[in-house]
């Protein structure tokens, strides 16, 4: 079945500068990786994704990146700010089934 | 369309008592998916489910734990004579389509907490 490894666990960056999570996943028939975002005492909430058809998607100050042969995703999020600390996951579809969660990020802006 | 709602968000339980866990589903969304999240970790994968059937259970316990997606209703995530390590908080997410085409949407979460 998918395995989704997710790093780091914890990332500290300062208001302004750039922030990068990366995925690796196991199954190549796997066509599909969306990034959460979770806020404490919230759900996951979709915040980008991307399927396997292209190589990098943007929306504003987050971008995901696909790499299809070495099988790793990558989160990028600009100009950071305070508001964007939170828990981020990366998924990857189990075939015919769930999706699969890495472990999560916990990113952590300072001003 | 209101998202996937989860009800009760809290629920305290003494051992051995049952715990009932509701979700709606988005409206037009078929596809029900359960997951455990335990303090400071990640999203486990317990069940899917399509209505009225079980598609893949295999994140869930075999002793205890059961789902259901009825034809009419919420999708119910039943838990048996509950112990001190089923304290976690449990998500629902729906989808209209099955997980590779689409995005799934989660719920706010019930927490539970066994005492």
């Amino acid at each position: 079945g998918e395995n989704v490894e997710q790093h780091p666990s914890t990332l500290s960056v300062q208001e302004g500068d750039s922030a990068v999570i990366k995925c690796t996943y196991s199954d190549s028939a796997s066509n599909y990786f969306p990034w959460y975002k979770q806020e404490l005492g919230k759900g996951p909430q979709l915040i980008i994704d991307i399927r396997s058809n292209v190589g990098e998607k943007k929306d504003q100050r987050i971008a995901v990146t696909l790499n299809k042969t070495a099988k790793h995703f990558s989160l990028h999020i600009t100009e950071t700010q305070p508001e964007d600390s939170a828990v981020y996951f990366c998924a990857a579809p189990k075939a015919g089934t769930a999706l699969i969660f890495g472990k999560g990020t916990t990113l952590s802006v300072s001003s | 369309n209101a998202g996937v709602m989860q009800n009760p968000r809290h629920l305290v339980r003494r051992r051995g008592q049952e715990a009932r866990l509701r979700c709606s589903p988005m409206k037009g969304h078929s596809h029900v998916y359960w997951y455990r999240q335990l303090p400071e970790e990640g999203l486990k994968f317990m069940v899917y489910l399509q209505k009225e059937n079980i598609i893949d259970e295999s994140g869930m316990p075999k002793e205890r734990f059961s789902a259901e997606f009825p034809k009419e209703g919420p999708s119910i995530l039943r838990i048996q004579q509950v112990v001190r390590g089923d304290s976690a908080a449990y998500f629902c997410a729906s989808s209209p389509l099955a997980p590779e085409g689409t995005e799934a949407f989660f719920g706010q979460g019930t927490r539970l907490t066994v005492v």
